[in-house]
């Protein structure tokens, strides 16, 4: 496997479900992303982890949790999810340089998990 | 605030054609930019970026322009083929966060 997968690539879940998304890259970079992309909107950082550790979370609801066992994989955990939470799933992953903002930030994406909620 | 935006939601060009597609930022601070294409069913795929120290960048077939003066980012493709057919992004970071603000996209369909 290269780049950035993303398992599963289609989950549909009732809103009492709980589930998790799963990303994992093989670039050997050190940093990985949450967004989430609805339809005619741009898309929507959820969270950042630099270095395993969270640096991001950008006001998403507690019914989303990440995890980032290590620099290869991130997880998201899904529980109690409305209709609306209904989306395309992507993760990134970029190599975040030790000198903090300002370092070149090119993220590489996955194929994304599309996630309908019912 | 920050905002990236594109012009044309939808660009339709003739196979063969060059196609141009464009961005509008408003934060002065950014520093850095990027193209993202994405088809059906994918996640974005990184295409070229540029830093704001540079006017122009070339690739394989695309051409990116920056005009700081007018906080103004387009892509070009030279001689578009079928397989160009997607959604285009454009995306921006300031030197002083590690965020990427991403514009809402712009749909190219390359006809034969």
């Amino acid at each position: 496997e290269t780049g950035v997968t993303q398992t599963p690539r289609h989950l549909v879940m009732g809103m009492t479900n709980k589930k998790s998304l799963k990303c994992e890259q093989h670039l050997g970079h050190n940093a990985m992303y949450w967004y989430k992309q609805s339809a005619k909107k741009p898309l929507e950082l959820m969270f950042v982890y630099n270095f395993k550790e969270q640096t991001e979370n950008n006001s998403v609801p507690s019914r989303f949790s990440p995890e980032c066992p290590n620099s290869s994989h991130l997880f998201l955990h899904l529980h109690t999810l409305q209709p609306e939470d209904s989306a395309l799933y992507l993760c990134a992953s970029s190599q975040e340089l030790a000198g903090g903002p300002g370092s070149t930030d090119t993220q590489y994406f996955g194929p994304g998990t599309r996630l309908t909620v019912l | 605030g920050e905002s990236v935006g594109l012009h044309l939601p939808t660009l339709s060009v003739q196979e063969g054609d060059n196609s141009i597609i464009n961005c509008a930022y408003s934060n002065s601070a950014s520093d850095y930019f990027i193209w993202y294409k994405q088809e059906s069913g994918k996640g974005p795929q990184f295409i070229i970026d540029i830093r704001s120290n540079m006017d122009k960048r070339q690739g394989q077939r695309v051409t990116v322009l920056l005009n700081k003066t007018v906080k103004h980012l387009s892509l070009q493709i030279a001689a578009t083929q079928p397989g160009d057919s997607a959604v285009y992004f454009c995306a921006e970071k300031s030197y002083n966060t590690d965020k990427l603000i991403f514009g809402t996209g712009t749909r190219l369909q390359v006809f034969p």
